[in-house]
């Protein structure tokens, strides 16, 4: 069957750092993509990883373990308008995407 | 460019209707993909159309059903409606590889009495 996980809910400081888990399992693996939801938004991409290792861009990163089937997103200098869903997501082998049921974070100031 | 766009943004519906929602792509974009987001199931996969024709498909009943026209505007449409389908349903629209380059559309927001 086709599993992702994450934590439902997170909160965080402004200006800290914080880190949303996902791990999957998945017919096959395509690659892993975060997105950013804001409530009432669409989902916008923010990431996406083939290879194991971190992919970094900007104030945002993200990780790759496919051994582990494991992934985990990284938001350092945390802002106010990073309250958001954050959406894991695996390509599978028929290229369909699978998400997770998404991580919802509160920043408090 | 002008984004993905889904018309309507709202809609109520009594079970047992039929509703079409419409999504148009971006301009040279080909594939579109449907996914129904609800609180408790997060983003389910609905179906994929390219060129006109249904390339990939999710676990849904075959009352959800879908279209592709030539200038790869798509529709779907659900059949006797049932209270557990009132969800958002998003639209995205890529240019070739449905999950590369993905960009979503604000989603029809269907509420089913």
């Amino acid at each position: 069957g086709q599993n992702i996980d994450q934590p439902t809910e997170m909160t965080a400081t402004e200006g800290a750092i914080v880190q949303i888990n996902c791990t999957y399992q998945t017919s096959g693996f395509n690659g892993l993509f975060w997105y950013q939801q804001h409530a009432g938004e669409a989902p916008t991409f923010l990431s996406y990883n083939v290879l194991d290792g971190l992919e970094e861009k900007g104030r945002f990163s993200s990780f790759l373990s496919r051994s582990k089937g494991y992934s985990y997103l990284l938001l350092k200098e945390l802002q106010m308008k990073d309250s958001a869903s954050y959406l894991c997501a695996v390509r599978d082998e028929t290229d369909k995407l699978i998400f997770g049921t998404g991580t919802r974070l509160q920043v408090f100031p | 460019k002008a984004g993905v766009t889904q018309t309507p943004r709202y809609l109520i519906k009594t079970r047992g209707q039929q509703v079409t929602l419409s999504c148009s792509p971006i301009s040279g974009h080909r594939s579109v993909s449907w996914y129904q987001q609800t609180p408790g199931q997060g983003l389910q996969f609905l179906f994929e159309y390219f060129s006109e024709t249904q390339r990939n498909k999710g676990n849904f009943p075959g009352r959800f059903s879908g279209r592709q026209f030539s200038n790869s505007r798509s529709e779907m449409n659900v059949s006797t409606l049932e209270l557990g389908d009132s969800a958002l349903y998003l639209c995205a629209s890529s240019l070739v590889q449905a999950s590369l380059g993905q960009v979503f559309g604000p989603g029809t927001r269907l509420t089913v009495l």
